[in-house]
């Protein structure tokens, strides 16, 4: 089992739809989530960090975590054309590295207007 | 402020050779990492230096070799190169290591 699990899609939505993007992972150690978004040919740039388990709310975005279920989740509100990029959920803390980000696959997303 | 700039941005190596990245982190920030980004998976870790310390290693072979200078910066060198080493190099950078990282464009390895 991978450390940290996510669909990859595509998935393609509307403008205007609420996108829901969601990651497993197996280490419970991990105390420190991060959702990363990349542009195609660009570095990964960082939308949200959150601490343990909980909901962090960001203008449009909606960071969640449950520690219990070890399940991450990404909502993006009013999703608009430029959203169109890929999504990395990153846990860290807790494996051998101890502070590297273990990233899952991305998710691709498509919003068309 | 200058975001992390990483350089070359390009680069077209044959395999058996050796190659040296660079990365310069944000000013201030003493924690560089280096990810390895395959075409369609997410980036995997390779190594992290905080205050010129290796901090942690990826599981990669030990044709991987970094180091960070007194300025922060940081070489990442792969010697021997094989195909399979073609990826998207990322330099990552923070001010501690449990934080979050700001990465850079990345370098972009082609082993022929």
């Amino acid at each position: 089992q991978k450390e940290v699990e996510q669909d990859p899609g595509p998935l393609s939505v509307p403008e205007g739809a609420i996108v829901s993007l969601n990651c497993t992972y197996s280490n419970s150690a991990f105390q420190y989530f991060m959702w990363y978004r990349q542009y195609s040919r660009k570095g990964p740039e960082l939308l949200m960090y959150t601490y343990s388990s909980g909901n962090k709310e960001d203008g449009r975005f909606t960071a969640q975590v449950d520690k219990s279920s070890k399940y991450i989740s990404l909502f993006i509100r009013d999703s608009q054309p430029s959203d169109s990029a890929t999504y990395l959920c990153a846990p860290q803390g807790g494996n051998q590295a101890g502070t590297a980000l273990i990233f899952g696959k991305g998710t691709t997303l498509s919003v068309s207007s | 402020d200058a975001g992390v700039t990483q350089s070359p941005t390009h680069l077209i190596k044959t395999r058996g050779q050796q190659v040296t990245l660079r990365c310069s982190p944000i000013s201030g920030h003493k924690s560089v990492s280096w990810y390895q980004q395959v075409l369609g998976q997410g980036p995997q870790f390779i190594f992290q230096y905080y205050e010129k310390e290796e901090r942690g290693r990826g599981n990669f072979p030990d044709r991987f070799s970094a180091r960070q200078f007194p300025n922060y910066s940081s070489e990442l060198n792969v010697n021997a190169l094989l195909l399979g080493d073609s990826a998207l190099y990322l330099c990552a950078s923070s001010l501690e290591p449990n934080y979050g990282y700001t990465f850079g464009s990345g370098t972009r390895l082609t082993v022929v």
